[in-house]
């Protein structure tokens, strides 16, 4: 059963700051992975999909990376603002297309 | 741009009752699921629907919950005996390919059970 987890689970930084947050899985044998935004109590906004070949994304400030052999994804916020405050979901697609989801990580970003 | 829309926003409901909760997919898009976010826990797969049929369920998706996509639009999730565990924030979501392709949330229906 495939188990998704985040690190950290919360992230206080000053705006301007680069910052990464972590995602790890289980079972490598994934479709692909994909990145949410959701503000309290919201939808969920896609911000960047990778497929199981690619190795990273890149839109805008952000960039994620995929290494599916360790099970490992990153998201990497360059520039942070303080409308970028939202919690940050990564979800793994697995066999049957369905997305598993971590828990999240926090972000506020500090005026 | 396209988006997935929910209705209702919010639902308030009695335990035992009958509730549908209403999503209108990307219009293009083939394949269609719920979710479901419990205050403060993750978020987590339902069904997916796709030709008109349930293509995968997870072990939350017992006989009390049904989907129907009653027209070329409407794709709804019906759970029949509402009991209060099941007050949680339900989001639709479509795709327009297959395993591989992005997926696209609504805002979602919150459904407190009283």
């Amino acid at each position: 059963k495939q188990e998704v987890t985040q690190i950290p689970a919360a992230l206080s930084v000053p705006e301007g700051e680069n910052l990464v947050l972590n995602c790890s899985f289980t079972d490598s044998a994934i479709y692909n992975l994909q990145w949410f935004r959701q503000d309290p109590g919201k939808g969920l906004t896609s911000l960047l999909l990778i497929q199981s070949s690619q190795r990273e994304q890149t839109s805008g400030r952000l960039n994620a990376s995929l290494d599916k052999s360790s099970g490992r994804s990153t998201l990497y916020i360059a520039a942070s603002q303080p409308g970028d405050s939202a919690t940050y979901l990564c979800a793994v697609g697995t066999s049957g297309s369905r997305l598993t989801f971590g828990e999240g990580t926090q972000l506020t970003v500090n005026p | 741009e396209p988006e997935v829309t929910q209705t209702p926003s919010h639902q308030v409901t009695q335990m035992g009752q009958e509730v549908i909760l209403r999503c209108v997919p990307i219009s293009n898009h083939l394949y269609f699921y719920w979710y479901r976010q419990i205050l403060g826990q993750k978020v987590e797969f339902l069904v997916s629907f796709y030709n008109n049929e349930i293509s995968e369920k997870s072990e939350i998706f017992d006989d009390q919950f049904s989907v129907e996509r009653p027209d070329g639009s409407n794709f709804t999730l019906k759970i029949r005996s509402t009991k209060l565990e099941d007050s949680a924030m339900y989001f639709c979501a479509s795709k327009e390919q297959g395993p591989s392709g992005e997926l696209f949330f609504g805002e979602g229906s919150r459904l407190t059970v009283l």
